[in-house]
This record gives structure tokens, C-alpha cells and sequence, in this order.
């Protein structure tokens, strides 16, 4: 059974650029998280989504950052313009009903390098 | 304001030690907690979790401890293996929002030494 993939898994783009990446969670998964990885603050979440709809976007640094599920078996995370600052790894995850102990289930990350 | 705490970036280990990883959280809602171990150029794979209303959780190599009254919570693996060599993030939630919102630590890194 495949897991969570994500798209591209490298990315190196100049400031100043769009940025779109890519999430496709398991197959029957409720709830759809984006997560940002740096070295400073760890794994912090950006948002999330259950049954496609946004239920908590409080970590979403700024305008620059946008994040669409316009179906259950797709999402996307756009940064635009794209700023050095946000060079880190992303994570998409997901999970599979919707209930708070529900484990999260983790894609193998995206790489952005913003020059 | 980190409200999960891992003060140890790193940590080495002998092989067939016991290695001793630790927690600390600030917000007090916080009543589920988990590990996750991650892998270089991987995501992170959910290890182990425990509920507030326990105070140890244990599977196989991995016991979780948690300790309310301290804000801490520690794993530990006995005896520690080559392959246990990973990033151990901690996490926690609280669950009485009905909010999946997981709030991770910055990771400590293992290394477990043959």
C-alpha cells in the first residue's frame, strides 16, 4: 500500500519565485497536515485539513503562504514570492479518521532551497 | 514560545545500553503524547504514545514515561540498537479540543555506537 507522497522531493528555486508542492495522502485518510522542518524550531505545523476543508491554519507564516485540498487524494502548498527564509524541509502528512489520537502518517518530505 | 522542549540536541550510546530521551512541555492541555523516529532523507514514523491518564507505556524496546506533575515525559530503549540510530522527535496534543494539532520538540539525534 503506498504511503504519503510527496512532489518534487528537491526543489531550488530563486527568491523571489513561485513555489508549488505537492501532497497526495493515503487512500481513505480523512485529515491532511503540512509541517515545516527547520533546524531552529523543529517540525512545526502549518495547516491542516479534514474532509478537505481547512481546520486550523494558526502556523501559516504569512500571505506568501497558501494551501489548497480541492479533492480527498490531493493537496498542494504554495509559497509565493518564495524568500531565502523559507528554505527548509516540508512534510505533508496524513491521518486516517479524524479523531485527536489518531497517528499521523508522514511522506518523505520536500526539500526547498531558496537562493 | 517552544512549547515542547527537547534540550539535548544529541545524544551517543553504546550499543546494548539503555539510551534515555527526554521531554519537556509547558502547556498544561497538552494530555497525548508521542515519538516519532526519523530516518536522513526520510518522514518521521510514529514509534510510541501515552495517554496522561497513564504513566507508562511500553512496547518491546520502548517505554514511554510520563511524569504530569513535572511536565516530562522520557523514553527509553533497552537495550539500544545500531539501527535505533535516528532523529527522536517528541510531540503533543491536546485532545479534549477535539483538534489533531500536534506541537513537536526540536529532536534529539541518537547515535548508537557498536
Amino acid at each position: 500500500d503506498a504511503g504519503v507522497i510527496q512532489s518534487p522531493r528537491h526543489e531550488v528555486t530563486e527568491m523571489g519565485q513561485e513555489v508549488t508542492l505537492r501532497c497526495k495522502p493515503i487512500s481513505g485518510h480523512n485529515s491532511l497536515f503540512w509541517y515545516r522542518q527547520t533546524m531552529m524550531r523543529g517540525l512545526e505545523l502549518l495547516i491542516y485539513f479534514n474532509n478537505n476543508v481547512p481546520i486550523d491554519d494558526s502556523g501559516m507564516p504569512e500571505d506568501r503562504f497558501s494551501a489548497k485540498m480541492p479533492n480527498a487524494s490531493f493537496s498542494t502548498l504554495k509559497i509565493q514570492p518564495s524568500e531565502p527564509r523559507d528554505s527548509a524541509v516540508y512534510f505533508c502528512a496524513s491521518s486516517p479518521k479524524g479523531r485527536s489520537t489518531d497517528t499521523q502518517y508522514f511522506g518523505p518530505g520536500t526539500r526547498l532551497t531558496v537562493l | 514560545d517552544q512549547q515542547v522542549k527537547q534540550n539535548s540536541p544529541s545524544l551517543s550510546v553504546q550499543e546494548g545500553r539503555i539510551s534515555i530521551l527526554n521531554c519537556d512541555y509547558t502547556n498544561s492541555m497538552f494530555d497525548y503524547f508521542l515519538w516519532y523516529k526519523k530516518y536522513p532523507a526520510e518522514g518521521p514514523t510514529f514509534l510510541i504514545s501515552i495517554s496522561s491518564i497513564k504513566d507508562k507505556n511500553e512496547d518491546g524496546r520502548f517505554t514511554v514515561f510520563l511524569n504530569k506533575s513535572a511536565k516530562h515525559l522520557s523514553l527509553h530503549i533497552v537495550p539500544s540498537q545500531p539501527g535505533d540510530s535516528a532523529v527522536y522527535f517528541c510531540a503533543a496534543r491536546a485532545t479534549n479540543f477535539g483538534n489533531e494539532k500536534l506541537t513537536f520538540g526540536t529532536g534529539t539525534r541518537l547515535t548508537i555506537i557498536p
